[in-house]
């Protein structure tokens, strides 16, 4: 079975320390990989859409990559308002329109 | 514009009420889809519409209906639900070439009592 993992689960961060979450998956012939941002009792934010292994998208202080098996979200140094929890998503080639999220990494940038 | 509209943001019902759930988009998205989440875990697919067509159906109980009144409209009609089915409800939508990112809403907190 298709499998998304999120690592770390949680993340605490000093305001202006960077840091990375990473998103690891086993879904062949990827059709799409995806950052969302959630901040509590709201729905997710869409981030990034990455289709390729070596794709990269920057927004502010987020930047996302994508390699074979696993993706990066790079967040440089952050800032209280980055804290959220990150959630990546992948589309598997017979899976049009369906979204498998990862359970997750929970940020928390303290001043 | 990258709205998603979901209405009621909050809602309380009895295991014996019938109620709605509503989303509305106009970025002119043909697939729109409706997801569950619980605390602490990811969205959960339950259906998807691909031109106002049931085109997944993650099975979902039927005390879940969903209904497609036209391509910017997206109701979850909801029926003899079980406290267990407390979660947010989100709303989301997508160009509908199945390749694309999803919008979502800022999804309805439902409590069932």
């Amino acid at each position: 079975e298709d499998q998304v993992t999120q690592s770390p689960e949680a993340l605490r961060l000093q305001e202006g320390e960077s840091s990375s979450l990473n998103c690891s998956y086993t879904v062949s012939g990827l059709r799409g990989l995806f950052w969302y941002r959630q901040d509590p009792g709201k729905g997710p934010e869409f981030l990034f859409t990455l289709y390729s292994a070596g794709e990269e998208k920057e927004k502010e202080r987020l930047k996302a990559t994508l390699t074979k098996k696993e993706s990066f979200l790079h967040i440089t140094a952050p800032k209280p308002e980055d804290s959220a929890t990150y959630l990546c998503a992948v589309q598997a080639p017979d899976s049009w329109g369906k979204l498998q999220f990862g359970a997750g990494t929970q940020v928390v940038v303290t001043p | 514009d990258t709205e998603v509209t979901q209405t009621p943001k909050h809602l309380v019902m009895g295991m014996t009420n019938k109620k709605s759930l509503k989303c509305e988009q106009h970025m002119g998205h043909r697939a729109m889809y409706w997801y569950k989440q619980k605390a602490k875990k990811p969205p959960e697919l339950m259906f998807v519409y691909s031109y106002e067509k049931l085109s997944i159906n993650e099975s979902v109980p039927s005390r879940f209906s969903p209904e497609c009144p036209n391509s910017s409209l997206l109701n979850l009609h909801l029926h003899a639900l079980q406290p267990e089915d407390s979660a947010l409800y989100l709303c989301a939508s997508s160009h509908g070439t199945g390749r694309e990112e999803a919008f979502f809403g800022q999804g309805t907190r439902l409590t069932v009592v």
